[in-house]
């Protein structure tokens, strides 16, 4: 199957601080798309970012950035100056007709 | 735009139980999905439709699964014989159609089976 990896389970950081989620996929495919979407204690997952694998650009939306390597297999997303509302669990997910998540990570900001 | 609809939110059964679930998708999404997800899992891919019509379905989905949208709008997942490996959140998601759009996921029913 072709995964895609979160490898950390859970991050803790204090209040503005800057913190990276990491994604690792795997793909045969050579058009594909990446999302991030983020599960609030709510539990309704919110769309963040949509990238096709043509653009390596990085991107920036805010206080989010996101981070394309397709050399490393990587889509990395930073929030930078973290907020007490950043906490949640965040999925990377890459396409295959439907979507493919990863375990997700979970996120405490503590004020 | 009111978003993706899920009912109930919670249902509890008793093994061996029948239930169904409905999802309301977004009225101009073509495709409605089917997710399930576990405590610290993401969620996994069951089944989709395109309209009417049952697209894809995955090995996850056991002949006790079935899922309907016999008018290409709402869509029903039933489950028949409940086990206790059923319990888990039944997400629902729409998009327009085509393999990359974005999915707006509903809130999901939390399916507990004692």
């Amino acid at each position: 199957a072709q995964k895609v990896t979160q490898a950390q389970t859970e991050i803790s950081v204090v209040e503005k601080e800057d913190v990276t989620l990491d994604c690792v996929y795997e793909t045969r495919d050579t058009t594909y798309y990446l999302f991030w979407y983020k599960q609030p204690p709510s539990g309704e997952l919110v769309f963040l970012i949509r990238r096709n694998s043509f653009d390596e650009q990085n991107e920036i939306s805010g206080r989010y950035s996101w981070n394309f390597q397709k050399s490393t297999s990587s889509f990395n997303f930073t929030i930078t100056a973290s907020q007490v509302v950043d906490s949640a669990v965040y999925f990377c997910a890459r396409s295959q007709g439907n979507l493919i998540f990863g375990k997700g990570t979970k996120l405490s900001v503590k004020p | 735009d009111t978003g993706v609809s899920q009912n109930p939110r919670h249902k509890i059964t008793k093994r061996g139980q029948n239930v169904t679930f409905r999802c309301d998708p977004i009225s101009e999404h073509n495709r409605l999905y089917w997710y399930r997800q576990t405590l610290g899992q993401g969620p996994e891919f069951l089944t989709y439709f395109q309209n009417e019509a049952q697209l894809e379905k995955s090995r996850l989905l056991s002949d006790r699964f079935s899922a309907e949208r016999p008018k290409g709008s709402f869509s029903t997942l039933e489950i028949q014989r409940t086990e206790q490996g059923d319990s888990a959140m039944y997400l629902c998601a729409s998009s327009w159609a085509g393999p990359y759009e974005k999915l707006f996921f509903g809130s999901g029913t939390q399916l507990s089976v004692l």
